[in-house]
Parts: C-alpha cells; structure tokens; sequence
C-alpha cells in the first residue's frame, strides 16, 4: 500500500548548521509529494511541493528534490535559523486524492 | 484573506461527555476536511465534504463521531460519548478544489487541542 516514512526527531541543530531531513515513500504509480510545516501553537501550512520524478521543490530556503529511483523526497536547507524549528511533515497523495502523512519530525535550532 | 477559523482552541472533558468543534473554511472553498492528529502522529483524515455532501468518511468512528456541513459553509464535528483515545488535535482544512491534484493546496486551520480525562 502506500506510506510515507521519515527520519524521527527531535533533530537539534546550531543555527547556520545544514539541515537533512529524510523521507521515503511506497506508493502506486507516480505520487505527487509535499512538505508542510507546523510552526509551535499554528496549523499545518504548505512548505513545498514537486508533482513528478526530478523535480525540485523549493521555498523560504528549503528543498526537496523527487527522486523516483530511491523513492525518497528529503528535505534540505543550507543554512538553518532559530524560526525554522517546527515539525515538519513529509506526505503523498493518493490516487484517490487523499493525503497519506509521515509521522512528523520535529527540529530544534539552537542559537 | 481571512484564514480557516477553528473554534474552541482548547476543550478538556471528562470520558463518555460529549464534545463538539467547529470549522469555518475559506470563503469560497468547496472542500472541508476534519483530519485527527495524535501526538506524534501524522494527520488521519476522519471525514471530507464537497460543499455539503460527504466524499469520504471511511476512517471516522460512526459510533461516536458525527459531522455536518450544513448550507455546504460551516462544519461541525462532534464525539459522543467520549474515549480516552480520541485525545488530539482535531484539525479542520478546507481547499477550493474536490481533490489535491497538481495545483491545489489545502489550507489549514490552528486546530482544536482534545483532552479527555
């Protein structure tokens, strides 16, 4: 079936340090895959998004690149800062157009 | 643009009292999602409305959990009785398409935080 696995947190990162966050996918077909963010107290908002193999998605510094061969969309950022820690969220949609969600990673950026 | 409003943002109950949320989406959006969120946890979609008729409610509870979407605006959801289980975050999103293809977004609201004791 399909389902979405990320690295599990917390990550603590110092600010400016290069970020990684993982994330593999199994799914029929060729998904469309999301990034969204969820800043502490605030709802779930749209980071980034890439609709088919080798696209790179991209906002507010970060990226994530589909990658069909290694079924992964990890996501990066060369520089982190204080307001980026939050929980981020890797998901997929499905055929049926639902969404199918990671469990959620939680970063940490230390000043 | 005013976002999607959620209302209370915080309920504490006792188990087998019963609780309900409501969600005000976008003007305009014919979507509205409930989507239930454990700590630690990914979101679970729990029901989905095109304007007011239901596309999916596969994964909602229907013995305790019921939701509406009267005039295909506002939504309410309700549990009753209440579990000790069905503490979370109960997130309501809306979008202005039926599905999420390739131009979509979903917009979420701040999310109503449960805590049944």
């Amino acid at each position: 079936g399909n389902s979405v696995t990320q690295m599990e947190g917390p990550v603590t990162l110092s600010e400016e340090a290069f970020l990684t966050i993982n994330c593999t996918y199994t799914a029929t077909g060729y998904p469309s895959l999301f990034w969204y963010v969820q800043y502490p107290g605030e709802g779930l908002q749209l980071l980034l998004k890439a609709t088919k193999a080798d696209d790179k998605g991209s906002n507010k510094g970060f990226e994530a690149t589909y990658r069909k061969e290694t079924t992964s969309f990890h996501l990066e950022k060369g520089s982190v800062q204080v307001s980026d820690s939050a929980v981020y969220f890797c998901a997929l949609i499905r055929s049926n157009y639902q969404l199918i969600w990671g469990a959620g990673t939680k970063l940490i950026i230390k000043p | 643009e005013a976002g999607v409003a959620q209302s209370p943002r915080y309920k504490i109950i006792e188990k087998r009292q019963s609780v309900a949320f409501w969600c005000n989406p976008i003007s305009g959006h014919a979507t509205l999602y409930w989507y239930q969120q454990i700590l630690g946890q990914g979101p679970k979609l729990l029901i989905q409305f095109q304007n007011n008729g239901v596309v999916d409610d596969s994964q909602l509870p229907k013995d305790r959990f019921s939701a509406e979407r009267l005039k295909g605006v506002d939504s309410t959801l309700k549990i009753q009785p209440a579990k000790l289980e069905d503490s979370a975050v109960y997130l309501c999103a809306s979008s202005h398409r039926q599905v999420f293809d390739q131009n979509t977004e979903a917009f979420f609201g701040q999310g109503t935080r449960l805590t049944v004791v």
